[in-house]
C-alpha cells in the first residue's frame, strides 16, 4: 500500500540554524500539507500546497517557514532560523484530490525536530 | 469557527469489551469528520470518515463511528477491543468551506487491558 514517507525521522539542531524537512507524498497525489504537533498538544495545520504554490497557510506559518516541491517526488518544509518553540513533530500529508470536502489526507510518520 | 472536542484524555477498557472514544464537533455547514490513530513512533493512520449518507460508518481494523447530528457527535466504537488497539486516537473536522485543512481534537489515549 502506498504511503507518505518523511526524512529524517529525528533532527536535532541549534537555535538559529536552518533545517529542511523532507517528504515524499503518495505518487498520484496532487495536494500536500504540513502539520505540526508540539509535545502533548494537538496537531496543528501549517500549510497546504498545490500546483507549485501555497494554497492556504496558518498564522504559525510565518516568514521563517517556506515550502517547495523541488522535483516530481519531494515536498520540503524549510525553517530558516529555528527557535526553541519550533521543537515539535512535523507531519507531512497528501491527498489525491479535493472534492467538496470529503478527501482523505494521508499522513507520514513524522519528523521529530528538537531545537537546542 | 470549526472545532472538535475529545472530552476524555484517556479511556481504559478490558480486552474483549466494547470501546467508545468520544468526539463532539462544532461546524457551520456540512460536517466532514475523520478519525485517525497514532501508534508510538508512527504517523497518523486514517481509520474512517463521515461525509454524507449512513450515520454509521465502518472503517479499518473493525472500527466504526456513529454520526449524530442532533448531538453533534461522532463517537468511535469497536464491539470487542484488542490489546493492540492501544494507541492515541484523534478526531478531526475539515476546517470549513473554502479550506481543506483539518482541525484536530486533542486526542484520546486508549488503553486496552489484558
Amino acid at each position: 500500500e502506498p504511503e507518505v514517507t518523511q526524512t529524517p525521522s529525528h533532527q536535532v539542531t541549534q537555535m538559529g540554524q536552518e533545517v529542511i524537512l523532507r517528504c515524499v507524498p503518495i505518487s498520484n497525489h496532487l495536494y500536500f500539507y504540513w502539520y505540526r504537533q508540539i509535545l502533548g498538544q494537538k496537531v496543528e495545520f501549517l500549510v497546504s500546497f498545490y500546483n507549485n504554490e501555497i494554497s492556504e497557510k496558518s498564522e504559525i506559518f510565518d516568514d521563517q517557514f517556506s515550502v517547495e516541491r523541488p522535483d516530481g517526488s519531494n515536498f520540503t518544509l524549510k525553517i530558516r532560523s529555528t527557535k526553541l518553540e519550533d521543537s515539535a513533530m512535523y507531519f507531512c500529508a497528501s491527498s489525491e484530490f479535493r472534492t467538496s470536502g470529503g478527501e482523505t489526507q494521508y499522513f507520514g510518520p513524522g519528523t521529530r525536530l528538537l531545537v537546542l | 469557527a470549526q472545532s472538535v472536542a475529545q472530552p476524555e484524555d484517556q479511556v481504559n477498557v478490558a480486552e474483549g469489551n466494547p470501546l467508545t472514544v468520544k468526539c463532539t464537533y462544532s461546524v457551520s455547514g456540512n460536517p466532514y469528520l475523520f478519525w485517525y490513530v497514532q501508534y508510538p513512533n508512527r504517523g497518523l493512520q486514517f481509520l474512517l470518515k463521515y461525509i454524507t449518507g449512513d450515520n454509521l460508518v465502518k472503517g479499518s481494523y473493525g472500527f466504526e463511528a456513529e454520526f449524530n447530528k442532533s448531538q453533534t457527535s461522532f463517537h468511535l466504537k469497536k464491539p470487542s477491543a484488542l490489546v493492540s488497539d492501544s494507541a492515541l486516537y484523534f478526531c478531526a473536522v475539515r476546517g470549513g468551506s473554502g479550506t481543506y485543512k483539518y482541525i484536530f481534537g486533542t486526542g484520546t489515549r486508549l488503553k486496552v487491558l489484558a
